[in-house]
């Protein structure tokens, strides 16, 4: 069975820094792109990131470029979202999503991430 | 523009057809795709490309586009289908990916 397990989330402040962790098994990480979907609470869905299967190609949506980084390690079949310079409107449920270039059919719970102002 | 727009709430009778839209102008250009999202839980895709369904999605499920508007149809809609629906697709640069802002959608 494919399992996807986000980490990593949790109660930051304003200006502050989190890193999610995305760990995958059952599939064949290292040929496949990663994806980073918020929701906020009560919210829909909004696209942040991507990455490739080599981690050489990564595509942010611009409300986070520049405060966000992605890479990955295929020998651990393990994804990171590097979030800095947090704002409220950063909050929500941060899912990972493995699949293709421009869509994904396998995707964690999710891991929640509260900026306090 | 760089959206996707989606009616918030669509219902339909138990067994009938329903078609969710989904606007925008990159979709003159870009397939969308659909996930179904029902609450407390993640999103799961039903359909990609030009009309593909992952495995194990129902064949009542299926993908169309026209102009500027893509739809995503149920026909014989279950009390199952009931959910959150979204369409995603590339802006018009092509390089971002975004969704629209839902579709609510009740079995009735």
């Amino acid at each position: 069975d494919v399992q996807v397990l986000e980490s990593g989330g949790g109660l930051v402040p304003r200006g502050g820094s989190l890193r999610l962790s995305c760990e995958a098994s059952g599939l064949i990480f290292k040929s496949l792109w990663v994806h980073w979907v918020r929701q906020a609470p009560g919210k829909g869905l909004v696209w942040v990131s991507r990455t490739n299967s080599d981690g050489s190609d990564t595509t942010f949506t611009d409300s986070v470029r520049g405060r966000f980084t992605t890479w990955r390690d295929n020998a651990k079949n393990t994804a990171y979202l590097q979030m800095k310079d947090l704002r409220a409107e950063d909050t929500g449920l941060y899912y990972c999503a493995i699949g293709y270039k421009y869509y994904f059919d396998n995707w964690g719970q999710g891991a929640l991430v509260t900026v306090s102002s | 523009s760089s959206e996707l727009t989606q009616d918030p709430a669509v219902s339909v009778a138990l067994g009938q057809t329903v078609r969710i839209t989904c606007q925008g102008d990159s979709l003159r250009n870009y397939y969308a795709c659909w996930y179904q999202q029902k609450p407390g839980e993640a999103p799961l895709l039903v359909i990609y490309g030009e009309n593909n369904r992952p495995a194990g999605i129902p064949d009542r499920f299926s993908g169309s586009r026209s102009g500027n508007t893509a739809s995503l149809t149920i026909t014989g809609a279950q009390a199952e289908d009931d959910g959150d629906y979204y369409c995603n697709s590339r802006d018009s640069s092509g390089n971002q990916l975004l969704f629209g802002g839902g579709t609510k959608l009740t079995v009735l």
